[in-house]
C-alpha cells in the first residue's frame, strides 16, 4: 500500500494547548498538503507545502516537511474545541492527479 | 472559492437496488473526478478517477461494474452503486479538481443498504 502513516491516531488535549500531529510517506513527492475532516463531512484543505519547502505558515498553523526523512509534521497551536476533527496528510506523486491520504489523526479538543 | 456539491448527503436502500450519487462543481470546470471510499475512522481510498468525456480508471480491487463512474460534462460525475449490498455501506467523498488548481472535496453520502 502507498497509503502514508499518521500519529497519532487520536489526539486529546485541553484548550489553548498546542496539538502536533506527524505524517510519514513512502514515495517521492511533488507537494504534501494537509486536510480536516469533521465527523460525517467532506474535507477542506489547510495547507499545501511543496516539496522544495521545509516549512510553512497558516494562521495558527505551521507545517513541516523533511523529505530527506520523508515526514511531515502538522502544529495547531492555542487550540479550540472547534479544531476537534480529524486530519488527514496526503501525498501527490510524479505527474499524476492522485492524492494519497494518510491513516488520519483524530484530534479532540477539551474545554 | 471552489465548491463542489454532493447529493444526496444520506441514502439508505435496500439490497439488491441501485443508488447514483451525484458530485458537482458549482463555479468551477472540473477537468477531473475523484471518487473515495471511507471506512468508520478510517482514511480515504481512491477508488476511481474520472477525466471529462473518458472512461474512469479504477483502482486495483474496485469492481467497474459495480461502481460506475460517469463523467459526462466538466461539471457533473456520478457513481452508481449497483446491486448495491451490506457490505457496500460505506462514506462515498468526490473531489473535483480543474488544470492547475488544488482539489475540492464534496460533503460525502453515507451509504447504507439494508
Amino acid at each position: 500500500s502507498q497509503q502514508g502513516e499518521e500519529d497519532p491516531q487520536a489526539l486529546s488535549i485541553q484548550e489553548g494547548e498546542n496539538a502536533t500531529m506527524n505524517c510519514s510517506y513512502k514515495t517521492s513527492i511533488n507537494n504534501l498538503q494537509w486536510y480536516r475532516q469533521n465527523s460525517g463531512r467532506g474535507l477542506v484543505h489547510l495547507i499545501l507545502i511543496r516539496s522544495n519547502e521545509r516549512e510553512k505558515h497558516s494562521g495558527r498553523l505551521r507545517v513541516t516537511l523533511d523529505t530527506s526523512k520523508k515526514s511531515s509534521s502538522l502544529l495547531i497551536t492555542a487550540s479550540r474545541a472547534a479544531d476537534t476533527a480529524s486530519y488527514f496528510c496526503a501525498t501527490k506523486a510524479g505527474g499524476g492527479n492522485k492524492l494519497t491520504f494518510g491513516t488520519g489523526t483524530q484530534l479532540k479538543v477539551e474545554l | 472559492g471552489a465548491v463542489v456539491s454532493q447529493h444526496p448527503s444520506r441514502v439508505i436502500c435496500k439490497s439488491g437496488t441501485s443508488v447514483k450519487i451525484e458530485c458537482r462543481s458549482l463555479d468551477f470546470q472540473a477537468t477531473t473526478m475523484f471518487w473515495y471510499r471511507q471506512f468508520p475512522k478510517q482514511s480515504l481510498m481512491l477508488m476511481a478517477t474520472s477525466n471529462e468525456g473518458s472512461k474512469a480508471t479504477y483502482e486495483q480491487g474496485v469492481e467497474k461494474d459495480k461502481f460506475l463512474i460517469n463523467h459526462a460534462s466538466l461539471t457533473l460525475s456520478t457513481l452508481t452503486v449497483t446491486s448495491a449490498h451490506p457490505e457496500d455501506s460505506s462514506f462515498y467523498i468526490c473531489s473535483a479538481r480543474s488544470v492547475g488548481e488544488g482539489y475540492t472535496f464534496g460533503s460525502g453520502t453515507r451509504l447504507t443498504v439494508v
